[in-house]
């Protein structure tokens, strides 16, 4: 069972534009959702995280939005910087950490 | 800060070899988890542990044993290696209870099993 779902595989967009990557999730019960980063031949590293009982949560050019009642969360990059260019993961913070499939994001100059 | 350190970075197995996956993490960080990337795939989660001397089943645990004897350490063991295990794993760790749950991950170790 999946408990976090990422459903596009791949993203493009062109420098300065907005980023959004999209995760569903199935259980209500989940208390943190965290997005990771992740570059070819390194370990993933944090980027944002949104507790469960927030519907928004800021860093920079980076925002988390949560949707409790669709079971959705959303990453908004905003301005898109090549630099960005990577793989997305979004997941669910229970005892058993998982993941989504990814997206990989490409920022074109 | 050393952070999360995995050995070896890379390992080719032959078919029925064994081998073990080292972890460690110098943050004392209760959680501790082993993941698996397959090529143009998402991270799957093998085992994790909420603690010393406490492991639990993932998402893929077959053919993968685990031990967490201390805080530190949280070895991953393949036994009879088959071809479907060539993949690249990644242990983390995080500090559970804490405002900040994130994990850190470390730069992983690539398998090929041939």
């Amino acid at each position: 069972d999946q408990q976090v779902k990422q459903n596009s595989p791949s993203l493009s967009v062109q420098e300065g534009r907005i980023s959004i990557l999209n995760c569903d999730y199935t259980n209500s019960m989940f208390d943190y959702f965290l997005w990771y980063k992740k570059y070819p031949a390194e370990g993933p590293t944090f980027l944002i995280s949104i507790s469960s009982i927030k519907d928004k949560n800021e860093d920079g050019r980076f925002t988390v939005f949560l949707n409790k009642s669709a079971k959705h969360l959303s990453l908004h990059i905003v301005p898109s910087q090549p630099g960005d260019s990577a793989v997305y993961f979004c997941a669910s913070n229970n005892n058993d950490m998982r993941f989504g499939a990814g997206t990989r994001l490409t920022v074109k100059p | 800060n050393a952070g999360v350190t995995q050995t070896p970075k890379f390992r080719i197995l032959k078919i029925g070899q064994s081998m073990t996956l080292q972890c460690t993490q110098d943050m004392n960080h209760n959680y501790m988890y082993w993941y698996r990337q397959d090529p143009g795939m998402g991270l799957k989660l093998i085992y994790y542990s909420v603690g010393a001397g406490i492991t639990d089943k993932g998402e893929v645990p077959n053919g993968y044993n685990v031990s967490r004897s201390t805080t530190e350490d949280f070895p991953l063991r393949l036994e009879l290696a088959a071809p479907s295990q060539t993949s690249v794993y990644f242990c983390a760790s995080s500090k559970q209870g804490a405002v900040n749950t994130e994990a850190f991950f470390g730069q992983g170790t690539r398998l090929t099993v041939v």
